[in-house]
């Protein structure tokens, strides 16, 4: 069954960092292009960063750019994203989804983890 | 930058009716868009996308049409698994639309 599950989020002062993964499985990773996108509370989807087939190229918005980070790990299966300098306004379900272009439509996608950026 | 406009926010329906969601670029994207259903506490689930292309395993009630710059997701006799968020999406910016909440009348 093609899967992916997101894992590493929870509770985070502002100023701090978090780092999500993304574990895939029943498909060939190594092959699709891959997305982080979030959801703040009561609020729409909000795309975050996409990363190609073997890391080489990242996009960000630009509500997240310079402070998050993301990698692929095609060995291991794994995609991540490193979050640093963290706000108030990051606070979301942080989804991961696979992509392909030039449609870059996310046709799997995983359950989400919850971050939370409070004091 | 590309915009994206999606209306209505909300929408009131009954089980039976024809629901239309217009999604407007603020320029032309040709067919890059996607649509996407969300129903609370899950994932989004892709319904269509390249404008015109259901996912496998979509009803065929839904339908799309447009291209450029306005797109209109149809949903020709609703069911009660339809009630739900829709979003739509553009491809090469990734933006999504502000949501369109369908409930039930």
């Amino acid at each position: 069954e093609v899967q992916l599950a997101e894992s590493g989020g929870g509770l985070v002062q502002p100023g701090g960092s978090l780092r999500l993964s993304c574990a895939a499985s029943g498909f060939m990773f190594s092959s699709y292009w891959m997305h982080w996108v979030r959801q703040a509370p009561g609020k729409g989807l909000e795309w975050v960063s996409r990363i190609n087939t073997d890391g080489s190229s990242s996009t960000y918005a630009d509500s997240v750019k310079g402070r998050f980070t993301i990698s692929r790990d095609n060995a291991k299966n794994t995609l991540y994203v490193q979050m640093n300098g963290l706000r108030a306004e990051d606070t979301a379900v942080y989804y991961c989804a696979r992509t392909i272009p030039p449609y870059y439509f996310m046709d799997v996608w995983g359950k989400g983890t919850t971050v939370t950026v409070s004091s | 930058d590309i915009q994206m406009a999606q209306s209505p926010s909300s929408l009131s329906a009954s089980v039976g009716d024809r629901v239309t969601i217009t999604c407007r670029a603020s320029q032309s994207i040709s067919n890059h868009l996607n649509w996407y259903q969300q129903k609370p506490g899950k994932a989004p689930k892709l319904l269509i996308y390249a404008a015109a292309t259901l996912q496998s395993g979509v009803p065929s009630r839904f339908s799309v049409s447009g291209s450029g710059t306005e797109f209109t997701l149809t949903i020709s006799s609703l069911q009660p698994e339809d009630f739900a968020t829709y979003y739509c999406q553009e491809s090469d910016s990734v933006l999504f639309g502000q949501g369109t909440k369908l409930e039930i009348k």
